[in-house]
């Protein structure tokens, strides 16, 4: 099983302040996944970036895949008290169809 | 309907009661997927489903769990003689397709098992 670290495992900030948390592993990645997950909801998938190095953009959101596809990022720009949630990192698995999850950075913005 | 849906979203047994939890995928996705899931965690993968045939049930934690998927639809996780450690969230998902970098997989709101 790939292990994926996520980190923190816990962030409050308030409105308008930038942050970033990061997903890393050992194993290299052809793929990776984040997801946020909202109180009583499940996982919506946000992005997935596939090729080591690429950067991609959704509104205040900027996701990047390492060069050596073991890590990534997501930053939030002025984040909003909207953006609270769980945020989780996902790699398919070897058997190419299960998605193995990080354990999530809890996010929390106060207005 | 729009979205994965699951039922019941509660679920309250005591220990050693035998419990059916249903998910109702995205009409028209062929793939299946159920996941457990602790609180303030990511998902953990238990079992997948490809059409009707089970492809995958190297996750099911032992043989008091089972799930199946008769009609390439609507899949039940059956958890036998239950003990107070199943107690958690378990998530449906489904999917288009399997496999491949930008499968996305849509997951349900779950079903909270509580196991007294």
């Amino acid at each position: 099983t790939q292990l994926l670290e996520q980190s923190p495992q816990f962030l409050s900030i308030q409105e308008g302040e930038n942050l970033t948390v990061y997903c890393n592993s050992s194993s290299v990645f052809s793929s990776l996944q984040w997801y946020r997950q909202e109180p009583g909801e499940g996982p919506v998938l946000l992005v997935t970036v596939v090729t080591g190095g690429e950067v991609k953009k959704l509104k205040r959101l900027t996701f990047q895949f390492g060069d050596a596809r073991k890590d990534s990022s997501l930053h939030i720009t002025a984040a909003q008290p909207g953006d609270t949630g769980l945020y989780l990192c996902a790699a398919l698995s070897n058997s190419g169809y299960a998605l193995n999850f990080g354990k999530g950075t809890s996010l929390l913005v106060t207005p | 309907g729009a979205g994965v849906s699951q039922s019941p979203r509660y679920k309250v047994t005591k220990r050693g009661q035998d419990v059916a939890l249903r998910c109702d995928p995205i009409s028209g996705h062929v793939s299946l997927y159920w996941y457990r899931q602790a609180l303030g965690q990511g998902p953990e993968f238990l079992t997948y489903f490809n059409y009707e045939a089970q492809q995958d049930k190297s996750g099911l934690p032992n043989d008091r769990f089972s799930a199946e998927r008769p009609e390439g639809s609507i899949s039940t996780l059956t958890i036998q003689r239950t003990e107070q450690r199943d107690s958690a969230m378990y998530r449906c998902a489904s999917s288009l397709a399997s496999g491949g970098y930008y499968n996305e997989q849509f997951f349900g709101p779950g079903t909270r098992l509580t196991v007294l």
